[in-house]
Protein backbone atom coordinates (compact mmCIF):
# COMPACT_ATOMS: atom_id res chain seq x y z
CA UNK A 1 0.00 0.00 0.00
CA UNK A 2 0.73 3.78 -0.64
CA UNK A 3 1.76 6.07 2.43
CA UNK A 4 2.96 9.24 2.72
CA UNK A 5 4.29 10.84 5.60
CA UNK A 6 5.09 14.36 6.27
CA UNK A 7 6.44 14.70 10.29
CA UNK A 8 6.26 18.20 10.56
CA UNK A 9 2.67 19.57 11.04
CA UNK A 10 4.03 23.21 11.26
CA UNK A 11 7.49 24.75 10.72
CA UNK A 12 7.67 28.50 11.84
CA UNK A 13 10.73 30.34 10.74
CA UNK A 14 12.39 33.87 10.37
CA UNK A 15 12.27 35.66 6.64
CA UNK A 16 15.75 35.05 4.76
CA UNK A 17 15.62 31.62 7.60
CA UNK A 18 16.44 28.34 5.07
CA UNK A 19 13.94 25.60 5.93
CA UNK A 20 13.58 21.76 5.12
CA UNK A 21 10.28 20.01 4.70
CA UNK A 22 10.67 16.61 5.01
CA UNK A 23 8.64 13.71 3.10
CA UNK A 24 8.80 9.82 3.80
CA UNK A 25 7.16 7.80 1.75
CA UNK A 26 5.97 3.91 1.55
CA UNK A 27 5.37 2.09 -1.88
CA UNK A 28 5.93 -1.51 -3.00
CA UNK A 29 6.29 -0.77 -6.60
CA UNK A 30 9.30 -0.15 -8.02
CA UNK A 31 8.25 2.58 -10.60
CA UNK A 32 6.45 5.44 -8.89
CA UNK A 33 6.41 9.47 -8.82
CA UNK A 34 6.56 11.75 -6.29
CA UNK A 35 5.25 15.19 -6.17
CA UNK A 36 5.02 18.66 -4.12
CA UNK A 37 2.37 21.03 -4.31
CA UNK A 38 2.04 23.99 -2.64
CA UNK A 39 -1.32 25.45 -1.36
CA UNK A 40 -1.34 28.87 0.03
CA UNK A 41 -4.16 30.74 1.74
CA UNK A 42 -6.46 31.10 -1.13
CA UNK A 43 -6.85 27.46 -1.25
CA UNK A 44 -5.59 26.51 -4.84
CA UNK A 45 -3.04 23.69 -5.23
CA UNK A 46 0.09 24.61 -7.21
CA UNK A 47 2.69 22.17 -8.77
CA UNK A 48 6.02 22.32 -7.46
CA UNK A 49 7.86 19.28 -8.86
CA UNK A 50 7.34 15.69 -9.68
CA UNK A 51 10.56 13.09 -9.93
CA UNK A 52 10.07 9.32 -10.92
CA UNK A 53 11.77 7.08 -9.01
CA UNK A 54 14.98 6.24 -11.59
CA UNK A 55 15.84 9.61 -11.21
CA UNK A 56 17.47 10.55 -7.84
CA UNK A 57 19.13 13.32 -9.23
CA UNK A 58 18.72 16.23 -6.83
CA UNK A 59 17.15 19.07 -8.37
CA UNK A 60 17.48 23.20 -8.03
CA UNK A 61 15.19 25.54 -8.91
CA UNK A 62 15.59 28.91 -7.83
CA UNK A 63 15.59 29.49 -4.06
CA UNK A 64 13.89 26.09 -4.10
CA UNK A 65 16.07 22.49 -4.43
CA UNK A 66 14.61 18.73 -3.83
CA UNK A 67 17.03 16.03 -2.21
CA UNK A 68 15.00 12.50 -3.43
CA UNK A 69 17.12 9.42 -1.66
CA UNK A 70 15.28 6.35 -2.53
CA UNK A 71 17.72 4.60 -0.40
CA UNK A 72 15.61 6.26 3.27
CA UNK A 73 12.14 6.95 0.97
CA UNK A 74 12.85 10.20 1.43
CA UNK A 75 11.69 13.38 -0.87
CA UNK A 76 12.46 16.48 1.30
CA UNK A 77 12.04 20.02 -0.03
CA UNK A 78 14.03 22.90 0.75
CA UNK A 79 13.61 26.17 0.51
CA UNK A 80 16.61 28.71 1.07
CA UNK A 81 15.97 32.32 1.93
CA UNK A 82 12.91 32.04 2.53
CA UNK A 83 10.03 35.08 2.24
CA UNK A 84 7.03 35.65 3.56
CA UNK A 85 5.25 34.23 0.48
CA UNK A 86 5.96 31.38 1.04
CA UNK A 87 3.84 30.71 3.65
CA UNK A 88 1.39 28.12 2.60
CA UNK A 89 1.15 24.36 3.22
CA UNK A 90 3.42 22.12 1.56
CA UNK A 91 2.13 18.77 0.37
CA UNK A 92 4.25 15.60 -0.68
CA UNK A 93 2.26 12.78 -3.01
CA UNK A 94 3.21 9.49 -4.14
CA UNK A 95 1.62 8.26 -7.28
CA UNK A 96 2.40 4.74 -8.10
CA UNK A 97 3.10 3.99 -11.87
CA UNK A 98 1.46 0.81 -12.40
CA UNK A 99 -2.40 0.25 -12.39
CA UNK A 100 -4.07 -1.33 -8.86
CA UNK A 101 -5.83 -4.05 -8.94
CA UNK A 102 -8.67 -2.02 -10.09
CA UNK A 103 -7.17 -0.55 -13.47
CA UNK A 104 -6.46 2.51 -11.81
CA UNK A 105 -3.95 4.86 -11.07
CA UNK A 106 -4.49 7.74 -8.24
CA UNK A 107 -2.27 10.04 -6.16
CA UNK A 108 -1.82 9.96 -2.11
CA UNK A 109 -0.98 12.96 -0.38
CA UNK A 110 0.66 13.79 3.17
CA UNK A 111 -0.78 15.12 5.81
CA UNK A 112 1.22 19.01 4.53
CA UNK A 113 3.51 20.66 6.28
CA UNK A 114 2.46 24.56 7.47
CA UNK A 115 5.02 26.66 6.80
CA UNK A 116 4.75 30.20 8.20
CA UNK A 117 7.63 32.58 7.45
CA UNK A 118 7.49 35.60 9.82
CA UNK A 119 9.03 38.81 8.39
CA UNK B 1 -1.92 28.47 -20.83
CA UNK B 2 -4.64 26.04 -20.67
CA UNK B 3 -5.90 25.27 -17.18
CA UNK B 4 -8.39 23.35 -15.19
CA UNK B 5 -11.78 25.58 -14.38
CA UNK B 6 -14.34 24.77 -11.71
CA UNK B 7 -17.78 25.99 -10.84
CA UNK B 8 -19.18 26.85 -8.79
CA UNK B 9 -16.66 28.31 -6.23
CA UNK B 10 -18.70 27.93 -3.32
CA UNK B 11 -21.87 26.10 -3.03
CA UNK B 12 -23.90 25.99 0.50
CA UNK B 13 -26.69 23.37 -0.16
CA UNK B 14 -29.05 22.17 2.85
CA UNK B 15 -28.72 18.15 4.08
CA UNK B 16 -30.06 15.64 1.87
CA UNK B 17 -30.02 17.81 -1.75
CA UNK B 18 -28.23 16.73 -4.47
CA UNK B 19 -25.03 18.95 -5.50
CA UNK B 20 -23.61 18.46 -8.75
CA UNK B 21 -19.91 20.37 -8.77
CA UNK B 22 -18.83 20.80 -12.20
CA UNK B 23 -15.38 20.80 -13.74
CA UNK B 24 -14.15 21.55 -17.29
CA UNK B 25 -10.73 19.99 -17.88
CA UNK B 26 -8.14 20.49 -20.01
CA UNK B 27 -9.00 20.17 -23.45
CA UNK B 28 -6.34 17.38 -24.45
CA UNK B 29 -6.58 15.24 -21.52
CA UNK B 30 -7.65 12.06 -21.16
CA UNK B 31 -8.03 11.36 -17.40
CA UNK B 32 -10.39 12.95 -14.99
CA UNK B 33 -9.94 12.99 -11.22
CA UNK B 34 -12.11 14.18 -7.92
CA UNK B 35 -10.20 15.02 -5.10
CA UNK B 36 -11.36 16.20 -1.58
CA UNK B 37 -9.91 18.15 1.13
CA UNK B 38 -11.71 18.74 4.75
CA UNK B 39 -11.15 21.91 6.11
CA UNK B 40 -7.12 21.92 7.27
CA UNK B 41 -6.79 18.09 6.46
CA UNK B 42 -4.94 16.29 3.66
CA UNK B 43 -6.23 15.90 -0.32
CA UNK B 44 -7.62 12.65 -0.64
CA UNK B 45 -8.28 10.77 -3.97
CA UNK B 46 -11.67 9.95 -4.50
CA UNK B 47 -11.98 8.33 -8.08
CA UNK B 48 -10.26 8.78 -11.23
CA UNK B 49 -12.18 8.43 -14.83
CA UNK B 50 -10.72 7.67 -18.35
CA UNK B 51 -12.38 6.63 -21.73
CA UNK B 52 -15.78 7.29 -19.92
CA UNK B 53 -15.65 4.84 -17.24
CA UNK B 54 -13.99 5.14 -13.35
CA UNK B 55 -10.86 3.18 -13.52
CA UNK B 56 -10.36 3.97 -9.78
CA UNK B 57 -12.25 4.78 -6.52
CA UNK B 58 -11.25 5.38 -2.62
CA UNK B 59 -13.68 3.88 0.08
CA UNK B 60 -14.62 7.42 0.00
CA UNK B 61 -16.78 7.26 -2.88
CA UNK B 62 -19.31 5.36 -2.22
CA UNK B 63 -23.30 4.65 -3.80
CA UNK B 64 -23.94 8.41 -2.61
CA UNK B 65 -21.00 10.34 -5.46
CA UNK B 66 -20.80 9.10 -8.87
CA UNK B 67 -19.08 10.81 -11.95
CA UNK B 68 -20.00 11.48 -15.44
CA UNK B 69 -18.61 13.67 -18.47
CA UNK B 70 -21.84 14.53 -20.17
CA UNK B 71 -20.22 16.11 -22.96
CA UNK B 72 -16.67 16.57 -24.82
CA UNK B 73 -15.39 19.08 -21.97
CA UNK B 74 -17.84 18.70 -18.94
CA UNK B 75 -16.44 16.34 -16.09
CA UNK B 76 -19.36 16.42 -13.06
CA UNK B 77 -19.42 15.16 -9.56
CA UNK B 78 -22.49 14.37 -8.22
CA UNK B 79 -23.34 13.74 -4.86
CA UNK B 80 -26.93 12.63 -4.25
CA UNK B 81 -28.00 13.31 -0.50
CA UNK B 82 -25.22 15.25 1.13
CA UNK B 83 -24.27 14.77 4.63
CA UNK B 84 -22.63 17.54 7.25
CA UNK B 85 -19.29 15.43 6.41
CA UNK B 86 -19.76 15.82 3.14
CA UNK B 87 -18.64 20.24 3.63
CA UNK B 88 -15.15 20.15 1.96
CA UNK B 89 -12.93 21.50 -0.72
CA UNK B 90 -13.65 19.17 -3.92
CA UNK B 91 -10.75 19.84 -6.28
CA UNK B 92 -10.91 18.41 -10.07
CA UNK B 93 -7.64 17.50 -11.75
CA UNK B 94 -7.01 16.17 -15.38
CA UNK B 95 -3.63 14.95 -16.97
CA UNK B 96 -2.70 14.38 -20.66
CA UNK B 97 -1.51 10.13 -19.53
CA UNK B 98 -1.23 8.27 -16.27
CA UNK B 99 -1.41 10.49 -13.48
CA UNK B 100 2.12 9.45 -12.18
CA UNK B 101 4.13 9.81 -15.83
CA UNK B 102 2.41 13.31 -16.53
CA UNK B 103 1.47 16.55 -14.08
CA UNK B 104 -2.00 16.53 -12.98
CA UNK B 105 -3.27 20.14 -13.44
CA UNK B 106 -5.75 20.93 -10.34
CA UNK B 107 -8.62 22.95 -10.85
CA UNK B 108 -9.19 26.53 -8.47
CA UNK B 109 -11.30 23.77 -6.00
CA UNK B 110 -15.27 24.09 -5.31
CA UNK B 111 -15.96 24.66 -1.10
CA UNK B 112 -19.01 22.56 -0.91
CA UNK B 113 -20.94 23.61 2.72
CA UNK B 114 -23.67 21.30 3.92
CA UNK B 115 -25.70 23.07 6.48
Amino acid sequence: AQKVTQAQTEISVVEKEDVTLDCVYETRDTTYYLFWYKQPPSGELVFLIRRNSFDEQNEISGRYSWNFQKSTSSFNFTITASQVVDSAVYFCALSEAHPSSSGGFKTIFGAGTRLFVKA
Amino acid sequence: EPEVTQTPSHQVTQMGQEVILRCVPISNHLYFYWYRQILGQKVEFLVSFYNNEISEKSEIFDDQFSVERPDGSNFTLKIRSTKLEDSAMYFCASSEGLAGANEQFFGPGTRLTVL
